[in-house]
């Protein structure tokens, strides 16, 4: 079975400043791929940033990188220079094959 | 394109009553999902299509719902005989073949009471 867990529920960042958000997952595969999302509150889903399990290079989108441990099931998430329109809920996901398993989400609270 | 695209927003139904919720996906993905969120809780995974045929149910969808695909295009998702423990979020989302990447929608909200 595969499984995403995310340990921390609520995480508070100054505006400006860096957070890094924790995402373990579980998978017999060796191809996948792992996801981060963001939905914001009473909006919808979108996607934050992807990668792909065989690339070994973390992948980044402008502030938003992932450090990406495969033989420890590990993809966190960093936001650098946070934003107020950061504050969201946060999904980590892993790609089952024909669907996406997601974690409980850490709710972010960027403050002025 | 608009992206995907869900109806109704919200939809309050009394308990018992069938209740029916529309997804037009991306023009051009063939496959698309359905999820429930319940409050606090990630999505959990519904079901499946690929074109018209529908490939995946989770357990979780029981014997009162059922999907729909025609024709490889819009989808619908029907509840009957609700219950309170119906209401969630129902997300819709789209993708690609050539690639994973899934594009949700905003979601239908129903409140059973």
């Amino acid at each position: 079975a595969q499984t995403v867990t995310q340990s921390q529920p609520e995480m508070s960042v100054q505006e400006a400043e860096t957070v890094t958000l924790s995402c373990t997952y579980d998978t017999s595969e060796n191809n996948y791929y792992l996801f981060w999302y963001k939905q914001p509150p009473s909006r919808q889903m979108i996607l934050v940033i992807r990668q792909e399990a065989y690339k070994q290079q973390n992948a980044t989108e402008n502030r938003f990188s992932v450090n990406f441990q495969k033989a420890a099931k590990s993809f966190s998430l960093k936001i650098s220079d946070s934003q107020l329109g950061d504050t969201a809920m946060y999904f980590c996901a892993l790609d089952s094959g024909y669907a996406l398993n997601f974690g409980k989400g850490t709710s972010l609270l960027v403050t002025p | 394109d608009t992206g995907v695209s869900q109806n109704p927003r919200h939809k309050i139904t009394k308990r018992g009553q069938n209740v029916t919720f529309r997804c037009d996906p991306i023009s051009e993905h063939n496959r698309l999902y359905w999820y429930r969120q319940t409050l606090g809780q990630g999505p959990e995974f519904l079901t499946y299509f690929q074109n018209e045929a529908q490939l995946e149910k989770s357990r979780l969808l029981s014997d009162r719902f059922s999907a729909e695909r025609p024709k490889g295009s819009f989808s619908t998702l029907e509840i009957q005989r609700t219950e309170q423990g119906d209401s969630a979020m129902y997300l819709c989302a789209s993708s690609s073949r050539d690639s994973p990447e899934a594009f949700f929608g905003q979601g239908t909200r129903l409140t059973v009471v």
